[in-house]
């Protein structure tokens, strides 16, 4: 079956502008997470979505950051107002739920010129 | 909460020669423990997991990791290496709810 797919895998915006980046789970899989990877600084927790519960937000840097997940399915994570650091790659990942497995998407990779 | 070190940043292992990847967490409950590794330019995917009774984990490649309670580590190890092992490997907890702490990494370069 397919994977987690995320798109795009390569975005390149300039300062100031808004960008969406989009996340398919795997069929089935409840929970569906947003992590940020910058270069030596590991996964940074962004966001939760779990079913139809209010998602946990508590990682979202500021407030040019939202994520929403339609239909318990595909997931939107949106950065208004881009600025240079918050070119990172932007990882997606969905378990199902109850066994521990995070199943990673390969990533989008953001530069804000 | 709960935190995950990962000292080395890089190390470099001839091929054939064995490794040891370590990993510290600090948590005052008890936790899961997991390995991640992401190969160029792919997503992660998991290694092994602890989640309890044997404190030896084998996963996948011919990796296996060791859970000391007393020292708080969760080494990864594997007897010889390959080429095709170089890639960055993660190490995470998690307390059992849906949140999970990744450590920053650890890049194994396999030389020829």
């Amino acid at each position: 079956g397919a994977g987690v797919s995320q798109s795009p895998s390569n975005k390149v915006t300039e300062k100031g502008k808004d960008v969406e980046l989009r996340c398919d789970p795997i069929s089935g899989h409840t929970a569906l997470y947003w992590y940020r990877q910058s270069l030596g600084q590991g996964l940074e927790f962004l966001i939760y979505f779990q079913g139809n519960s209010a998602p946990d937000k508590s990682g979202l840097p500021s407030d040019r950051f939202s994520a929403e997940r339609t239909g318990g399915s595909v997931s939107t994570l949106t950065i208004q107002r881009t600025q240079q650091e918050d070119s990172a790659v932007y990882l997606c990942a969905s378990s199902p739920q109850g066994t521990g497995e995070l199943f990673f998407g390969e990533g989008s990779r953001l530069t804000v010129l | 909460a709960q935190s995950v070190t990962q000292l080395d940043s890089q190390v470099p292992v001839f091929e054939e020669a064995p490794v040891e990847l370590r990993c510290n967490y600090s948590s005052s409950v008890s936790v899961y423990l997991f390995w991640y590794v992401q190969y160029p330019n792919q997503g992660l995917q998991l290694l092994l997991k602890y989640l309890s009774g044997s404190t030896l984990v084998k996963g996948i490649n011919g990796f296996e990791a060791e859970f000391n309670k007393s020292q708080t580590s969760f080494h990864l190890r594997k007897p010889s290496v390959h080429i095709s092992d170089t890639a960055e490997y993660f190490c995470a907890v998690s307390a059992g709810t849906y949140k999970y702490i990744f450590g920053t990494g650890t890049r194994l370069k396999v030389l020829a």
